[in-house]
Parts: structure tokens; sequence; C-alpha cells
């Protein structure tokens, strides 16, 4: 069964405005991992938070995770155009390092 | 970016043949992962690997075949084609221990007529 769940399933901004996409999950996790992935290519690793972390910044990221809440979010402050893609949440549950993608998240920046 | 590359990156072919999706990274990754991703959707596991001669299925059941006979290949194989197998294939690695973060290919589409 899916994990991970983001929310909003789109999500439309003009160039400049911050860009907020929440992930929710449903089990235990070891750590979750947002990705980007843009049109018709692979996935690109954004950053990691373990479940004894609470925020992480990379750059113009800042991801949360609120473990008794099951979710996460992704904050892209002073969006470019060149953010627009897809984002996906990912969990890891288990010793294995299996990943649990959601569906993604749509970003469009207006530019 | 990563260094893990996929071929064909592009491939239309008729139902009932036999197709090879290759895979190669230059990492040294130990673990190897195959996803199956339709349009606008979520990736799906459907093969992997923790290391050479170790493979498992994923999540979701495929009619497709891997091998890994060395660290750097992981091959994926479906011996009839069908259109229900249209998708894009995703291959990605990660270091087996300690670093869960995983690297992707650019994806191979795949259309079945």
């Amino acid at each position: 069964s899916q994990q991970g769940e983001e929310d909003p399933q789109a999500l439309s901004i003009q160039e400049g405005e911050n860009a907020t996409m929440n992930c929710s999950y449903k089990t235990s996790i070891n750590n979750l991992q947002w990705y980007r992935q843009n049109s018709g290519r692979g996935l690109v690793h954004l950053i990691l938070i373990r479940s004894n972390e609470r925020e992480k910044h990379s750059g113009r990221l800042r991801v949360t995770l609120d473990t008794s809440k099951k979710s996460s979010s992704l904050l892209i402050t002073a969006s470019r155009a060149a953010d627009t893609a897809s984002y996906f949440c990912a969990t890891d549950a288990g010793a294995n390092s299996k990943l649990t993608f959601g569906k993604g998240i749509t970003l469009s920046v207006r530019p | 970016e990563a260094d893990i590359y996929q071929t064909p990156r592009y491939l239309v072919i008729g139902t009932g043949k036999k197709i090879t999706l290759e895979c190669s990274q230059t990492m040294g990754h130990d673990k190897m992962y195959w996803y199956q991703q339709d349009p606008g959707m979520e990736l799906h596991l459907i093969h992997y690997s923790y290391g050479v001669n170790s493979t498992e299925k994923g999540d979701l059941s495929s009619e497709s075949t891997v091998s890994r006979i060395r660290t750097e290949h992981f091959p994926l194989t479906l011996e009839s084609a069908r259109p229900s197998h249209t998708s894009q294939y995703l291959c990605a690695s990660s270091e087996y221990i300690g670093q869960e973060t995983q690297y992707f290919g650019p994806g191979t589409r795949l259309l079945v007529l």
C-alpha cells in the first residue's frame, strides 16, 4: 500500500514566491527523503531527514518532519522558473533500505 | 549528476518481442533497483538487488526478469512484450550500508504496440 501521500497534487505559483508541499505517511520510518523529477527524466535526490531530526536546511530548501503526526513538509523559498518539476516524498521504513514513493506534486513556477 | 546510465532512452516495439533494458552505474554501488512509473503517477519498485548474484522481486508484480552478474550492470528483460508493459522504467542505485539516498538514471520510455 502507498506509504507517502503528497499534498497538494498540483501547485502553481509566481516566481519569487515560496512553495510549500506536504507529505503524510502511515508507518514508522527511519528517514524521509524528497526527490525532484523534471519532465521525462529520472529523479534527483534533494534532501534526507532522519526520524530523530525535526528540521533540515539545504540552500533554498527547508524540510520539517513531525513523527507524531507522520507528516513532512518541503519549503522552497524564492522560487524560480527552473524549480518547475514534480516533487516526490519517499519513506524508508525498514532495514533493507527500500523506499516507498508518493504520487508526487506538480509544481509550476510562472516567470 | 549521478553516474548511472540507461539505454535505450526510448523504445517502440511490437507485441511479442523480447526486449532488454540496460542499466549501468560506475559508482561501485551494491544496491540497484528497477522502478516502473506511469505518467503523472508514483514509482513502483519491481526488482532490486543487494549485490552480485542477488535479485529480489519488488512490491509491484512484474513479468520482467533481472540479472546481476556484475556490480555495475543490472539489465531488465521482458521475454514477450505486451501493450500493458508500456510505461517508463527507472533504474537506481545506492550504497548498501548507511547510505539510503538513491541515484537515478534518466529512464527508458517503452511503448509496446
